[in-house]
């Protein structure tokens, strides 16, 4: 079976500071991994994704995410948020024709 | 943005009465998806579908049922709708489930009384 834990249920930061957000997946198998963003009352819109290849994966909105095998982690991080980056952000991931297993989210609150 | 289409966005309704909510979409994808939102858990599967009529259950499926009559309609049942079953509901759809990106509706807010 595969599992996301999300070690952080909120991150408050500073706006223009740097920010991680930690993601553990388990599997046996090859997986594929997911970071998705859910702005207030509103559904979850992809940030990035790794199906393969490189193991740093960019995606919208100055974001990004590696991918590390050994420590089945798939880390999201951003060097400077702003303040329009308040939202919750879900991991994701899925074996091949499997459906997505979700992490329970982690709230980013940047202040100022 | 992926034309899904969620009704009723808001429901309010009674302990033991049955809820229908309804996922629209225009994208002719083959996948679709429930899941229910609730703080703590993130989000669930509930049920999804592969194919027209052909449907399955995730892991959270007890007291709901789902049907798939049409590629474009995806409908979600609460038999007897209880107060644990409260929740922000949201349909999801893909091309196909190897990698590829799900598309979300706005959710529909579910209030039992």
């Amino acid at each position: 079976a595969q599992s996301v834990t999300q070690l952080d249920s909120q991150v408050p930061v500073f706006e223009e500071a740097p920010v991680e957000l930690r993601c553990n997946y388990s599997s046996s198998v090859s997986v594929y991994l997911f970071w998705y963003v859910q702005y207030p009352n509103q559904g979850l819109q992809l940030l990035l994704k790794y199906l393969s290849g490189s193991t740093l994966v960019k995606g919208i909105n100055g974001f990004e995410a590696e991918f590390n095998k050994s420590q089945t982690s798939f880390h999201l991080r951003k060097p400077s948020v702003h303040i329009s980056d308040t939202a919750e952000y879900f991991c994701a991931v899925s074996l091949i024709r499997r459906k997505l297993t979700f992490g329970t989210g982690t709230r980013l609150q940047v202040t100022l | 943005d992926a034309g899904i289409t969620q009704s009723p966005r808001h429901k309010v309704t009674e302990t033991g009465t049955p809820v229908t909510l309804r996922c629209h979409q225009t994208e002719n994808h083959r996948y679709m998806y429930w899941y229910r939102q609730d703080p703590g858990h993130g989000l669930r599967l509930i049920h999804y579908s592969y194919g027209v009529k052909d449907t399955d259950k995730g892991e959270v499926s007890d007291g709901y049922s789902v049907s798939r009559s049409k590629t474009e309609d995806f409908l979600l049942t609460l038999e007897s709708a209880t107060s644990s079953q409260t929740s922000v509901y949201f349909c999801a759809i893909s091309e196909t489930v190897q990698g590829t990106e799900a598309f979300f509706g706005q959710g529909t807010r579910l209030t039992v009384v």
